[in-house]
């Protein structure tokens, strides 16, 4: 099966922009699903697809994909955004999804 | 609004069988157009997708979970449900059921999650 790779953690000053990557040989024939998971909660679907945020998500978070690795950037980020997230995306062997390991997300 | 709730013992001793239920408000668990899932997370740990299923009852599991887990459907009550056998302390998580979604006719996603269930496996 495929394998999505995060960095584990990564920092960014409140304010400042900053880019999630995931990284897998699936993402040349998928586009990436991105989730936020906050301390103690379910996650929640931020964006998906080519362009996609789903409602209520702020347009600070966008997506993009080059080659095989998609990415989570979130423009001008802020306390609330501190947080872990996920890509996922569709396995390039079968019907089914998998996950990338996560990146905490610190905002200074 | 879409609403979906697993329920199901918190604690399997090892060895017996994990079994969760998850309840869909707010839609049909009859539409053409999603999937139904569950993905689990050990405590600490990231997520792992288990496997989905459609309202018909078409299923595909995670590899590595395949021999031990069955999923099914009740169409009547609006619910799908989780079965893993043979567990031990590897299977203690937080398992969320979730609706899977379809882009342009590919599985990409959930879009609607549980609030999730700490299931520990413990004697």
């Amino acid at each position: 099966s495929s394998e999505l790779t995060q960095d584990p953690a990564v920092s960014v000053a409140l304010g400042q922009t900053v880019r999630i990557t995931c990284q897998g040989d699936s993402l040349r024939s998928y586009f990436a699903t991105w989730y936020q998971q906050k301390s103690g909660q379910a996650p929640v679907l931020v964006f998906y697809g080519k362009n996609n945020r789903p409602s209520g998500i702020p347009d600070r978070f966008s997506g993009s994909t080059s080659g095989n690795t998609a990415s989570l950037t979130i423009s001008g980020a802020q306390a609330e955004d501190e947080a872990d997230y996920y890509c996922n995306c569709r396995d390039i062997s079968g019907n089914l999804l998998v996950f990338g390991g996560g990146t905490k997300l610190t905002v200074l | 609004q879409l609403q979906l709730q697993e329920s199901g013992p918190g604690l399997v001793k090892p060895s017996e069988t994990l079994s969760l239920n998850c309840n869909v408000s707010g839609d049909s668990i009859s539409s053409s157009s999603h999937f139904w899932g569950w993905i689990r997370q050990p405590p600490g740990k990231g997520l792992e997708w288990i496997g989905h299923i459609f309202y018909s009852g078409s299923t595909s599991y995670n590899p590595s979970l395949k021999s031990r887990v069955t999923m099914s459907v009740d169409t009547s009550r609006n619910q799908f449900s989780l079965k893993l056998t043979s567990v031990t302390a590897a299977d203690t998580a937080i398992y969320y059921c979730a609706r899977v979604s379809l882009y342009y006719n590919v599985l990409t996603g959930c879009d609607y999650w549980g609030q999730g269930t700490l299931v520990t496996v413990s004697s």
